[in-house]
């Protein structure tokens, strides 16, 4: 079983709907949670940390569950612009390891 | 401000060379992270530097890979002999701080043929 598990998609979406994706995590000890964005042959940028209450950024919406070790992200009103790959990452423990999911491509359709 | 720089961004050789990668963190970041990712997967951890310390090289996958950062600035990564089944993309992070946001490069893709 991998350590951190996404939907590869894709998720064709028509423009201006809302998406949500989610990502299971094996490991309990998981202290912070992360989405990272990826355009096609660019580098995975920060969209969101992901805290234990819930956040939320403009259209971009992050949810941590706990007990059931999964991490949400919700995308209201999508654009064109979203059309991206979605990485899930999580850190265990005290260092910076962080783990991370293979991805789930979006793509925003006009 | 300039971000996270590698080069080259892509290297074709040949079983058995021996290919350097370099990384340039984004000035007065002390944390530099390589990572890569071989096709198909997930990007995976290969090592940290505090300065020109290891802090955590628990990830490099063999001793065919020797990263260095010397006086703390810039990191290479070097891989020799290179085999089939080190081709991927290999991204460099830095960070100001310890957990801070990582900050990527675009990445070196390496084909090893």
């Amino acid at each position: 079983r991998k350590e951190v598990e996404q939907d590869p998609g894709p998720f064709n979406v028509p423009e201006g709907a809302t998406v949500a994706f989610n990502c299971t995590y094996s490991n309990s000890a998981s202290q912070s949670f992360f989405w990272y964005r990826q355009d096609c042959r660019k580098e995975p940028k920060l969209l969101m940390s992901v805290y234990s209450s819930g956040n939320e950024d403009g259209r971009f919406t992050a949810q941590l569950n706990r007990a059931s070790q999964y991490i949400s992200l919700l995308i209201r009103d999508s654009k064109l612009s979203d059309s991206a790959t979605y990485l899930c990452v999580v850190n265990i423990g005290s260092n910076y390891q962080l783990i991370w999911g293979a991805g789930t491509k979006l793509i925003i359709k006009p | 401000e300039a971000g996270v720089t590698q080069f080259p961004s892509h290297s074709v050789i040949e079983k058995g060379q021996t290919v350097t990668l370099r990384c340039d963190p984004i000035s007065g970041h002390d944390n530099l992270y390589w990572y890569r990712r071989v096709m198909g997967k997930e990007i995976k951890f290969l090592l940290h530097f505090v300065k020109e310390s290891k802090q955590d090289e628990s990830g490099m996958p063999n001793n065919r890979f020797l990263a260095e950062r010397t006086g703390g600035t810039y990191s290479t990564l070097k891989v020799q002999p290179a085999e089939l089944e080190d081709s991927g993309v290999y991204f460099c992070a830095s960070s100001q701080l310890a957990f801070g946001e990582l900050f990527f490069g675009e990445g070196s893709r390496l084909t090893v043929l």
